[in-house]
């Protein structure tokens, strides 16, 4: 079993809707998490980083992480075309960061 | 401004060659990382350094070596390249451990 889970997809909405992507974890040793969006033929950037349970908000993004169930997720509202990528979930411990398999999500206008 | 870049982006190699794959920061950070992409399993860690002269194995090591001889570079070489080694070399930097990763933009590597 992956340490880091990740649906998949491939995940395909209308421009305008709102999407969920989703990621579950095992190891308890992870403190902190991230969402990397990654372009076709292009390395992963970060697009959010966050450390404790809750919600975190940046613009039409919000990254929600519920340590007692073990859950993260990155909800993207007014989806648009150029939103059009894989999205990575990373949990990290104090000593390296784990990736999930990434969710291909493409926008159609 | 400060980047990442690796080199060559794209190269073809024949089985058994060994083969080097160059990644250079000038972010000046001190962690280092490898990784390899493949399709249904993600990003998956092979080596990382804390520091110069420090170097680790990760998840997927085995046919793999690093070396860090200064802060900028983090060299990857595949001792002798195997066909299921193809797949796409990231390489990645951060200040600390707990920080933001800053990926390379990939090399593409195919071995026949």
């Amino acid at each position: 079993q992956k340490e880091v889970e990740q649906d998949p997809g491939p995940l395909s909405v209308p421009e305008g809707a709102i999407v969920s992507l989703n990621c579950t974890y095992s190891n308890s040793a992870f403190q902190y998490f991230m969402w990397y969006r990654q372009y076709s033929r292009k390395g992963p950037e970060l697009l959010m980083y966050t450390y404790s349970s809750g919600n975190k908000e940046d613009g039409r993004f919000t990254a929600q992480v519920d340590k007692s169930s073990k859950y993260i997720s990155l909800f993207i509202r007014d989806s648009q075309p150029s939103d059009s990528a894989t999205y990575l979930c990373a949990a990290g411990s104090a000593r390296q960061l784990t990736f999930g398999s990434g969710t291909q999500l493409t926008v159609l206008p | 401004d400060a980047e990442i870049t690796q080199s060559p982006r794209h190269k073809i190699t024949e089985t058994g060659r060994q083969v080097t794959l160059a990644c250079h920061q000038t972010w000046n950070h001190n962690n280092m990382f490898w990784y390899r992409q493949d399709l249904g399993h993600g990003l998956r860690l092979i080596h990382y350094s804390y520091g110069v002269h420090d170097t680790n194995k990760g998840e997927v090591s085995d046919g793999y070596s690093v070396s860090r001889s200064n802060t900028e570079d983090l060299p990857l070489t595949l001792e002798s390249a195997a066909s299921s080694q193809t797949s796409v070399y990231f390489c990645a930097s951060s200040r600390a451990i707990t920080d933001t990763q800053y990926f390379g933009p990939g090399t593409r590597l195919t071995v026949l």
